[in-house]
């Protein structure tokens, strides 16, 4: 069974500070992954996916993620973050189905 | 073009009563996804809309949970009765293509049970 799993439940910065958020999945076949945000009392929105091609993934708002197969991993990343990106994170995979398998979730916490 | 909308944003009821969460995908996406997230869990899902056909509904917790989608136009999702346990955010999401890409997300609607 395919699973997900984020290794840090909180992790505070500082403005201006790179951040990486670490994702971890298992399946034994080809995967989709995402990363979504969740912005205090609003619902989910797609930061970026990785369907297939480059395994560097640029999404909205300057994260990247780059997709490592034989580490199996998503990492989640920002050169310098905002104020405003405080928000909680979550990876996500899909086996081709149409069921996303989500991690626990992330709370980045940036402070001035 | 409208997202996805969800309501109530929140709702608060006594354990045995029925609850009756909405979703309204947006227009002419034909698949239609709960899920849930329990207090300090993974966000999980239920279950899985083409038009008003289930597709899949895997995770539904147990026959307390009743998800309709008459005419494949909005979906409710009904619990009853509601016990302690189902407290937790439960989210819809649609999408025009099927494949676990290409989901919109709803805001959620916040489920106490007391």
């Amino acid at each position: 069974a395919q699973s997900v799993t984020q290794l840090d439940s909180q992790v505070p910065v500082f403005e201006e500070a790179p951040v990486e958020l670490r994702c971890n999945y298992s399946s034994s076949v080809s995967v989709y992954l995402f990363w979504y945000v969740q912005y205090p009392n609003q619902g989910l929105q797609l930061l970026l996916k990785y369907l297939s091609g480059s395994t560097l993934v640029k999404g909205i708002n300057g994260f990247e993620a780059e997709f490592n197969k034989s580490q199996t991993s998503f990492h989640l990343r920002k050169p310098s973050v905002h104020i405003s990106d405080t928000a909680e994170y979550f990876c996500a995979v899909s086996v081709g189905g149409t069921a996303l398998i989500f991690g626990k979730g992330t709370t980045l916490s940036v402070s001035s | 073009e409208a997202g996805v909308t969800q309501f109530p944003s929140h709702s608060v009821i006594e354990k045995g009563q029925t609850v009756t969460l909405r979703c309204d995908p947006i227009s002419g996406h034909d698949n239609l996804y709960w899920y849930r997230r329990v207090m300090g869990k993974e966000i999980k899902f239920l279950l899985h809309f083409v038009k008003e056909s289930k597709q899949d509904e895997s995770g539904m917790p147990n026959n307390r949970f009743l998800a309709e989608r008459t005419g494949g136009t909005y979906s409710t999702l009904k619990v009853q009765p509601a016990e302690l346990e189902d407290s937790g955010v439960y989210f819809c999401a649609s999408s025009q293509v099927t494949g676990g890409y290409g989901y919109t997300f709803g805001s959620g609607t916040r489920l106490t049970v007391v």
